[in-house]
């Protein structure tokens, strides 16, 4: 198994660029999440999924957007980038929610 | 919402000694209590979880107390190696999780 894979491993936007960040996972797990980690501080969670249609917002969820049409995949779309959301970003997948899969991360600047 | 302190915010410590990182929680529905290894550059690491319905787990020389009474969970870590040398992070929730700050363990040796 590949685990839980994102791209790219980094990023380089300029203001009001939109962008779509990869997540995908081959181990048939429901549940997917997308947090953000700016330095110095934990993760806070933008969008979640608990299955193949099914999205909900988390702590931080405006400027991102999510779907969910297969299992694997769970991209984040930046509509309209901001230097505010200069991170990094993790996608992280569960089978029941233990939430113990984490990707490798994308760093992104928003110049 | 969910709302999580974590203290200290960092910890040095002797090699061999024990380490003690504690968070506070505010839903009462939280019901899942992960934490969290981070080392410089890499991906958070699940080191051990526990449920609501659980009161102590423990696995090799890390551990996990949860008083749902008092809304805190801590975790141990004995006779620390200087491997164990990260960011560590407590998470509460279920379906979304909220992260701690972190601590920053430094073993010495």
């Amino acid at each position: 198994n590949a685990g839980v894979t994102q791209t790219p491993k980094f990023q380089v936007l300029k203001t009001g660029q939109s962008m779509t960040l990869q997540c995908a996972q081959d181990m048939n797990h429901e549940y997917m999440s997308w947090y953000r980690q700016d330095p110095g501080m934990g993760l806070r969670l933008i969008h979640y999924s608990v299955g193949a249609g099914i999205t909900d917002q988390g702590e931080v969820p405006n400027g991102y957007n999510v779907s969910r049409s297969t299992t694997e995949d769970f991209p984040l779309r930046l509509l309209s980038a901001a230097p505010s959301q200069t991170s990094v970003y993790f996608c992280a997948s569960s089978y029941s929610g233990g939430w113990e899969f984490f990707g490798p991360g994308t760093r992104l600047t928003v110049l | 919402g969910e709302n999580v302190e974590q203290h200290p915010s960092t910890l040095s410590v002797q090699e061999g000694d024990s380490a003690v990182i504690k968070c506070t929680y505010s839903d009462s529905a939280s019901n899942y209590f992960p934490w969290y290894k981070q080392e410089l550059g890499k991906r958070p690491q699940l080191i051990i979880d526990i449920r609501s319905n659980v009161g102590e787990k423990k696995d090799q020389r890390i551990a996990v107390t949860l008083n749902k009474t008092a809304k805190h969970f801590s975790l141990h870590i004995t006779e620390t190696q200087p491997e164990d040398s990260a960011v560590y992070f407590c998470a509460a929730g279920g379906n979304k999780l909220v992260f701690g700050a972190g601590t920053i363990l430094r073993v010495k040796s």
